[in-house]
Parts: structure tokens; C-alpha cells; sequence
């Protein structure tokens, strides 16, 4: 069984703060995707980022960055300085088969 | 412009009809995929498709139903089984396997009248 674990529901931040979203995963399988996705109030999910099991190199990209650590089965998201325009729910989704498990996604706000 | 199409936007039912939802994709896209999204409760699998005539139900089937007769069409039934349908309802698809993203539709908000 695979499990996709956010534990924040929901996080306020006020423009150019850093934020950390958390994802915890479980997985019995050494071979798996994670994937962060992100959800504006249109509703279409926006692919971010995906990372395979067997690269735990961290990833920059812009005022993004993901940090994957096996050891702790996460790969947290982090905003820095933040922007209005990053209020969304945002997902970590984990793939091991030929299916897609999402966790319950952390509303972020960013106030001006 | 390739994309998934979702039809309609919001759709209304009542209580013991069932209701089709639609999805196509132009992608070229092997793999199609629904969801349901509750609040608080993240997107949760319903059924999925590999390949054309072949599909496979994820961790909520009971009370829907889909079929694969193209490679770009992937409707969705609700039918009078689902006891909560009131829901919001994300369609996607992907090149298939366990390392493609997915890419999702806008989405069917279907309430229970």
C-alpha cells in the first residue's frame, strides 16, 4: 500500500516570507516517482516537479526548491520569498505502479 | 492546442440518475486517469486506464463506472449506486508508467439536487 502524508492543511505567510510545504510518503517499493502539483482556484492541477527514488539530489528552480531525503521518506517544497501569486493548494503525489496517489494537499496563502 | 477537455463545468443531478461526465484528450496520450476531490481529503482515485479497453478501478470505484473505447475518451458514470456524489471531478491522463506527470483537465463540479 502506498500513503501520501501533508500534514499542513493549510498556511498563511505574508509576500516575501520563505514557506516549507511537508510531504511524508510510504512505499514498500525501491522504484517509485514523486511529483509536487500545483492547484490555482481555476482547479487544473499544474505539474512542478518530479524526482525518481533514486535521485536524492535536491532541485532548484527559480524561488522554488525540493528537498528529497529517503532516509525520512520526504520530499518537501519550499517557497522563498513568496509571492501572491503562489496562493494554491498544493499536492505531493507518489507513483509506484501505473497509478497516482495524491496526499491531502496544503492550502498556502500569501497576503500582500 | 493540445490539452484535456472536460465537459461540462458544473453539472447538476438528482438524486437516483446517474450522470455522465466527459473527458478527451488530443495529447497522444496512452494513459487516462479520474479523480474525486473532497475538501480536506486531497484527490482520490477512481478508476484508470492504461490502454484502450482495459481499465482498472483505484481506491473508490464503487458507485462509478468508465469505459475505453478510444484512446482519446475516457467518460466517467455516476450512477445512482454512489451514495455522496456531491463532489469535484478531475480527469487526467499521461503517457503512462509510473515516472510520467500527469496532466489534468479543469475539472466537473457535480452537485446532488
Amino acid at each position: 500500500a502506498q500513503k501520501v502524508t501533508q500534514a499542513q492543511t493549510e498556511i498563511s505567510v505574508v509576500e516575501k516570507e520563505d514557506v516549507t510545504l511537508d510531504c511524508v510518503y510510504e512505499t514498500r517499493d525501491t522504484t517509485y516517482y514523486l511529483f509536487w502539483y500545483k492547484q490555482p482556484p481555476s482547479g487544473e492541477l499544474v505539474f512542478l516537479i518530479r524526482r525518481n527514488s533514486f535521485d536524492e539530489q535536491n532541485e532548484i528552480s527559480g524561488r522554488y526548491s525540493w528537498n528529497f531525503q529517503k532516509s525520512t521518506s520526504s520530499f518537501n517544497f519550499t517557497i522563498t520569498a513568496s509571492q501572491v501569486v503562489d496562493s494554491a493548494v498544493y499536492f505531493c503525489a507518489l507513483s509506484e505502479d501505473n497509478d497516482m496517489r495524491f496526499g491531502a494537499g496544503t492550502r498556502l496563502t500569501v497576503k500582500p | 492546442d493540445g490539452g484535456i477537455t472536460q465537459s461540462p463545468k458544473y453539472l447538476f443531478r438528482k438524486e437516483g440518475q446517474n450522470v455522465t461526465l466527459s473527458c478527451e484528450q488530443n495529447l497522444n496520450h496512452d494513459a487516462m486517469y479520474w479523480y474525486r476531490q473532497d475538501p480536506g481529503q486531497g484527490l482520490r482515485l477512481i478508476y484508470y486506464s492504461q490502454i484502450v479497453n482495459d481499465f482498472q478501478k483505484g481506491d473508490i470505484a464503487e458507485g462509478y463506472s468508465v469505459s475505453r473505447e478510444k484512446k482519446e475518451s475516457f467518460p466517467l458514470t455516476v450512477t445512482s449506486a454512489q451514495k455522496n456524489p456531491t463532489a469535484f471531478y478531475l480527469c487526467a491522463s499521461s503517457f503512462g508508467g509510473r515516472y510520467t506527470e500527469a496532466f489534468f483537465g479543469q475539472g466537473t463540479r457535480l452537485t446532488v439536487v
